[in-house]
């Protein structure tokens, strides 16, 4: 099966940087998934990693290490929008049918 | 971008009654969609995959005539809560992708509260 690890919970202040990791398990690995949800929202897609290395998009960044069954999401020049859950996914086994790891609670303070 | 439409955005219906969600893929064709249900404040949960032409895959412990799944066509998939119990209540959200290298794009989600 599939099985996610991610913190439950990190809280920072405005214009801080923060890091969210992700280790996985799971078989036919296709890749690495982030999605952003605001409280009472829909998920919302951030970034997909395939590959090892960085990807950024703006204030955001995720990272994959294949070897390593590892992940991380960035987020750098925190801002109080950014507070919300964020959810690392991968696909299960040679599907393309994503699995959600529990979640990280991301608070910033002002 | 692709846009995935869901109604209602919220329902209240009293136990016994069914209830029906429609999600749309308004700028793309979805052969495959996913249900999810979500409590709050955890994870979104695979209720199913829904096929488009062909019956849905439903995750285990997903009662399959509780949760009647119809793909009639290439862009809407319609969930039905059929003789809804407070128990049912909870977060219902559809998803779809037109390219993976660009994730899984959700519904609006729909609430549903019964009474």
């Amino acid at each position: 099966g599939q099985s996610l690890e991610q913190p439950s919970e990190v809280t920072a202040v405005e214009g801080a940087i923060v890091q969210i990791n992700c280790t996985y398990q799971t078989s036919g690995f296709y890749g690495l998934s982030w999605y952003q949800q605001h409280d009472g929202g829909a998920p919302t897609f951030l970034s997909y990693n395939a590959l090892d290395g960085l990807e950024e998009t703006g204030r955001f960044s995720s990272f994959l290490s294949r070897s390593d069954s590892y992940g991380y999401l960035l987020l750098q020049e925190l801002q109080m929008k950014d507070s919300a859950s964020y959810f690392c996914a991968v696909n299960r086994g040679g599907s393309y049918i994503p699995t959600f790891g529990r979640g990280t609670s991301l608070i910033v303070h002002p | 971008g692709a846009v995935v439409s869901q109604h209602p955005s919220w329902v209240i219906c009293k136990s016994g009654t069914s209830v029906k969600i429609e999600c749309r893929s308004l700028d793309f064709q979805a052969t495959t969609m996913f249900w999810y249900r979500q409590f709050p404040k955890q994870s979104l949960m695979l209720m199913a995959t829904s096929n488009e032409g062909s019956k849905a895959t439903y995750e285990q412990g997903v009662e399959k005539d509780k949760f009647l799944i119809n793909h009639a066509s290439l862009t809407l998939s319609t969930l039905t809560v059929t003789s809804a119990h407070p128990e049912d209540s909870s977060f219902y959200i559809c998803s779809a992708t037109a390219d993976i290298n660009y994730g899984y794009t959700f519904g609006s989600g729909t609430r549903l509260t019964v009474v």
